[in-house]
C-alpha cells in the first residue's frame, strides 16, 4: 500500500508558467515533507522541505504548500525553465527511533517546453 | 566537500550470480541508506546503517544483505540474482535529520 502518492505520473508544462506537482499521504505520523530532483544517469538532489508545523516554505522559484487536514502537499515552480526538466519525488518521514528514513513517491516527469 | 559516490557506476550479471555494490558516503555522515529504483515505482527502502548497525530495513527478501564499516563506507550484497532485480540502486548518506544525500548510483542488469 502506497504511503506517498504521485498521481499524476507526468507533467508537460510551457516555459515561463507555472508547475504545479502535486503528492498525497495516508500516514499520519509523517511530520517532515521533502521534494527532491532527479535528472537520467544521476541521484536524487535535494530540492525543499517543510515541517508539519508549517503551511508553506519558499526558496526562489520553488515553494511548497502543505496541507495537513487533507493530507496533500504540492510544489509550485515560477516562473517554469527548461532547466526543471526533470523528475520530481515527493518524500515524507517522521521521527522513528530517531531515524529519518523517509518514504517515497513514484515520481513525476515534469517536461518544460521552451 | 566530495559527494556520495557508488562503484561500480554499471554491472551486467546474470541469473543466479551475487553481486556487491559498493558506497562511500559524505565524509562525516553516519548513516548510509540504500534505496532500489525500478520504472514506475519510485524509490524502494532497502536498509539504513548506522555506526555500523543496521538501524531499519525495507520490505526486501533475505537475498538483500548489507554491512557498513567503521569508516562509515557501506556494501549492499545480493545473492542469487533474478531477472526482477534490475534497477537502479542509490546510496544515500546523511548527517543527522531528514535530508538525504544521494549518490549517483548503480545500474545493475540481471540477463
Amino acid at each position: 500500500d502506497q504511503q506517498v502518492k504521485q498521481n499524476s505520473p507526468s507533467l508537460s508544462v510551457q516555459e515561463g508558467r507555472i508547475s504545479i506537482l502535486n503528492c498525497d499521504y495516508t500516514n499520519s505520523m509523517f511530520d517532515y515533507f521533502l521534494w527532491y530532483k532527479k535528472y537520467p544517469a544521476e541521484g536524487p538532489t535535494f530540492l525543499i522541505s517543510i515541517s508539519s508545523i508549517k503551511d508553506k516554505n519558499e526558496d526562489g522559484r520553488f515553494t511548497v504548500f502543505l496541507n495537513k487536514s487533507a493530507k496533500h502537499l504540492s510544489l509550485h515552480i515560477v516562473p517554469s525553465q527548461p532547466g526543471d526538466s526533470a523528475v520530481y519525488f515527493c518524500a515524507a518521514s517522521g521521527t522513528a527511533g530517531g531515524s529519518y528514513i523517509p518514504t517515497f513517491g513514484r515520481g513525476t516527469s515534469l517536461i518544460v517546453h521552451p | 566537500k566530495a559527494g556520495v559516490t557508488q562503484t561500480p557506476r554499471y554491472l551486467i550479471k546474470t541469473r543466479g550470480q551475487q553481486v556487491t555494490l559498493s558506497c562511500s558516503p559524505i565524509s562525516g555522515h553516519r548513516s548510509v541508506s540504500w534505496y532500489q529504483q525500478t520504472p514506475g515505482q519510485g524509490l524502494q527502502f532497502l536498509f539504513e546503517y548506522f555506526s555500523e548497525t543496521q538501524r531499519n530495513k525495507g520490505n526486501f527478501p533475505g537475498r538483500f544483505s548489507g554491512r557498513q564499516f567503521s569508516n562509515s563506507r557501506s556494501e549492499m550484497n545480493v545473492s542469487t540474482l533474478e531477472l526482477g532485480d534490475s534497477a537502479l540502486y542509490l546510496c544515500a548518506s546523511s548527517p543527522y535529520g531528514h535530508e538525504q544525500f544521494f549518490g549517483p548510483g548503480t545500474r545493475l542488469t540481471v540477463l
